[in-house]
């Protein structure tokens, strides 16, 4: 998986819990991005990241956080988890804004 | 209508068969085409990477672009069961790190 490590790899939360994800990298690419994968749409982006201290919402922001204190790095958080925050989210990464995305292993969230 | 549409199948297929797949997009401004494979319960793998229109092929595996259609595709020569996942299409515009992914076909290739 190109390098990308996430944590923890399956988590079952509460509806109003906090939760954060963490996506690690060893590769020193510049952008990570992270995505939700749902049955019937595909892979939406969340947030994403373009240095260290530079984020930007994606196309599904509401209810996600992110920061980025070292490159290596990427957090999300779910302030306060709903059940439709249940899914598969991914952390990828990329040279350059343009390039090829590589993608992490996953993290499975059930939110009850 | 999304920006990018793709067959979920599944297609089931036998060993050793020509695997078809294709999407059709809306955007023509994307220039970047990708496939990606995923395993299930796995991250998607990079498996092919153009730019603009052509052909491509890596090993058992080619990919064509036709922008004048808005239509691309991955072929997988003599198939087998390992090839068994969800292959996804992308597209970028250049300069933007805005992947449009299409929703993934389910392949199956039966021993």
């Amino acid at each position: 998986d190109a390098g990308i490590t996430q944590s923890p790899r399956h988590k079952v939360t509460e509806t109003g819990t906090p939760v954060t994800l963490r996506c690690h990298q060893t590769e020193n690419h510049r952008y990570m991005y992270w995505y939700r994968q749902d049955p019937g749409h595909g892979l939406r982006l969340i947030h994403y990241s373009y240095g260290v201290k530079d984020t930007d919402k994606g196309e599904v922001s509401d209810g996600y956080s992110v920061s980025r204190s070292k490159t290596e790095d990427f957090l999300l958080t779910l302030e306060s988890a709903t059940s439709s925050q249940t899914s598969v989210y991914f952390c990828a990464i990329s040279v350059t804004s343009a390039s090829e995305q590589f993608f992490g292993p996953g993290t499975r969230l059930t939110v009850l | 209508q999304k920006e990018v549409e793709q067959d979920p199948g599944p297609l089931s297929v036998p060993e050793g068969a020509i695997v078809s797949l294709n999407c059709t997009y809306s955007n023509s401004a994307f220039q970047y085409f990708m496939w990606y494979r995923q395993y299930s319960r796995k991250g998607p793998e990079l498996l092919m990477y153009t730019y603009s229109s052509g052909n491509k092929e890596d090993g058992r595996f080619t990919a064509q672009v036709d922008k004048s259609s808005k239509y691309i595709s991955l072929f997988i020569r003599d198939s087998q069961p390992s090839d068994s996942a969800t292959y996804l299409c992308a597209m970028s515009v250049p300069n933007d790190y805005k992947l449009s992914f299409g929703a993934g076909t389910t392949v199956t290739v039966r021993a």
